[in-house]
C-alpha cells in the first residue's frame, strides 16, 4: 500500500515556465488536498477536492490550477512560474469515517525552486 | 473565525524533559483536534487526536490536554528524546467541513 505518492521530489523551474505536480493515492480516499509550506511557516491550503470532478479553492489559489478526473489522481498545475511559488508542496488525502476520525495522509512533498 | 493559533514557534528541551506545545481556537464548531508530526524532508504524519468529549488522551509518551471552556488544547511529550525533534502542527476540524485548519507549527529540538 503506497499511500500518497508525489512526483517529482525536486524541481527547478525558470520564471515563466509551467509544470504539473503529480499526486496519486491508492487508499480510495474521496478527499484530496494541495498545501504549500514555506520555511518557518505553516501549511497553506491551495486547492482541495471532495470527489472526482469537484474542486474548490483554498486560501492561496492564485497561480495554480487543479483537476480531479479520477478518485486516485489530483494534479496541481503551475502556470507562468514566479519566484513566489518557490516552496515545498504537499498533497494529502482523507476520508469521511462514521467514527469521525479524519485521517489526513500526506505525501512526501515536492520541493520546487523558481529561478 | 477559522484560525488556530499555535505557540511557541520554536522550543528547545533537554533530553528527558517535558515538551509542551499550546494551541487556541475561536470556532466553537470545531470538534476534532489532531496533532501532526513532521520530520525534515517528510510530509506531516498524524500523531494523536482528540474529540472534545474528553479532557485528555494519552498514547505512550504523548498526551493531548483539552480545555473546552478556554478553547485551548496542548500537546505534552513526556521524557522527550532526541528522536522527537521535529515540527509539530496542531489542527482543528468541524463536521461537514472536510478541511483541517492548521496551526503555524512548532519546531521542537531535543538536546541530548
Amino acid at each position: 500500500n503506497a499511500g500518497v505518492t508525489q512526483t517529482p521530489k525536486f524541481r527547478i523551474l525558470k520564471i515563466g515556465q509551467s509544470m504539473t505536480l503529480q499526486c496519486t493515492q491508492d487508499m480510495n480516499h474521496n478527499y484530496m488536498y494541495w498545501y504549500r509550506q514555506d520555511p518557518g511557516m505553516g501549511l497553506k491550503l491551495i486547492y482541495y477536492s471532495v470527489g472526482a470532478g469537484i474542486t474548490d479553492k483554498g486560501e492561496v489559489p492564485n497561480g495554480y490550477n487543479v483537476s480531479r478526473s479520477t478518485t486516485e489522481d489530483f494534479p496541481l498545475r503551475l502556470e507562468l512560474a514566479a519566484p513566489s511559488q518557490t516552496s515545498v508542496y504537499f498533497c494529502a488525502s482523507s476520508y469521511l469515517s462514521e467514527f469521525y476520525n479524519y485521517g489526513y495522509t500526506f505525501g512526501s512533498g515536492t520541493r520546487l525552486t523558481v529561478v | 473565525q477559522q484560525q488556530v493559533k499555535q505557540s511557541p514557534q520554536s522550543l528547545i528541551v533537554q533530553k528527558g524533559g517535558i515538551s509542551i506545545i499550546n494551541c487556541a481556537y475561536e470556532n466553537t464548531a470545531f470538534d476534532y483536534f489532531p496533532w501532526y508530526q513532521q520530520f525534515p524532508g517528510k510530509g506531516p504524519a498524524l500523531l494523536i487526536a482528540i474529540r472534545p468529549d474528553v479532557s485528555e488522551k494519552k498514547e505512550g509518551r504523548f498526551t493531548i490536554s483539552f480545555n473546552k471552556s478556554a478553547k485551548q488544547f496542548s500537546l505534552h511529550i513526556m521524557d522527550s528524546q532526541p528522536g522527537d525533534s521535529a515540527t509539530y502542527f496542531c489542527a482543528a476540524n468541524s463536521q461537514g467541513a472536510q478541511k483541517l485548519v492548521f496551526g503555524q507549527g512548532t519546531r521542537l529540538t531535543i538536546n541530548p
